[in-house]
């Protein structure tokens, strides 16, 4: 199993430009997210997907859009890039469900550093 | 408004003593508790959970406490070893909010020898 993959695993944009990172897994996994990690400011929330046709906002939506492909897949896309966005973003995946507990345990990608100028 | 705090950016400990990494917590609603560890250009990865039914944790070198009343909880490596130097996230989860962690903005630990 090689888990949750991404790709790519860096890239630079100019400002303006536009991209899609892409995130798979093969856990068989409910639920998918999008983080990004900033310096002194740990992983906040871009987007997530509680199950396969839905997606919701996090915490840091603004400049990005999603789509839930298929069970497997989660990708982000940035449509505008601007310096604001550079960063290195995880994806990660849970089993999720009614339960929580064990089942809100997430398992990240490896991560895409982006560096927008 | 930060929901999960971890206060201390940083913390430096020799191999073979203990590490002690704390984390406060604000919202009443979170029942579920996790640290991940994070090594540079690597994806974060669990580490230890633990169930706000419960106060203690033990996995090996590792043990997560956690204090309902006071909102914290903190982990525990002991021996701390070099390779255990990484930065440390704490994390909560509601149930029934589609399994969403909010995190802490992390501690750098240093074992040095």
């Amino acid at each position: 199993n090689a888990g949750v993959t991404q790709t790519p695993k860096f890239q630079v944009l100019k400002t303006g430009q536009s991209m899609t990172l892409q995130c798979a897994q093969d856990m068989n996994h409910n639920s998918m997210y999008w983080y990004r990690q900033d310096p002194g400011m740990g992983l906040r929330l871009i987007y997530y997907s509680a199950s396969e046709g839905t997606t919701d906002k996090g915490e840091v939506p603004n400049g990005y859009n999603v789509s839930r492909l298929n069970k497997r897949e989660f990708s982000l896309r940035l449509e505008s890039a601007a310096p604001s966005q550079t960063s290195v973003y995880f994806c990660a995946s849970s089993l999720a469900g009614a339960l929580g507990g064990s089942y809100n345990e997430q398992f990240f990608g490896p991560g895409t550093r982006l560096t927008v100028l | 408004d930060q929901q999960v705090k971890q206060n201390s950016p940083s913390l430096s400990v020799q191999e073979g003593r203990i590490s002690i990494l704390n984390c406060d917590y604000t919202n009443s609603m979170f029942d579920y508790f996790l640290w991940y560890k994070k090594y540079p250009a690597e994806g974060p990865t669990f580490l230890i959970s633990i169930s706000s039914i419960k106060d203690k944790n033990e996995d090996g070198r590792f043990t997560v406490f956690l204090n309902k009343s006071a909102k914290h909880l903190s982990l525990h490596i002991v021996p701390s070893q070099p390779g255990d130097s990484a930065v440390y996230f704490c994390a909560a989860s509601s149930t029934g909010t589609a399994s969403k962690l909010t995190f802490g903005t992390g501690t750098r630990l240093q074992v040095t020898l």
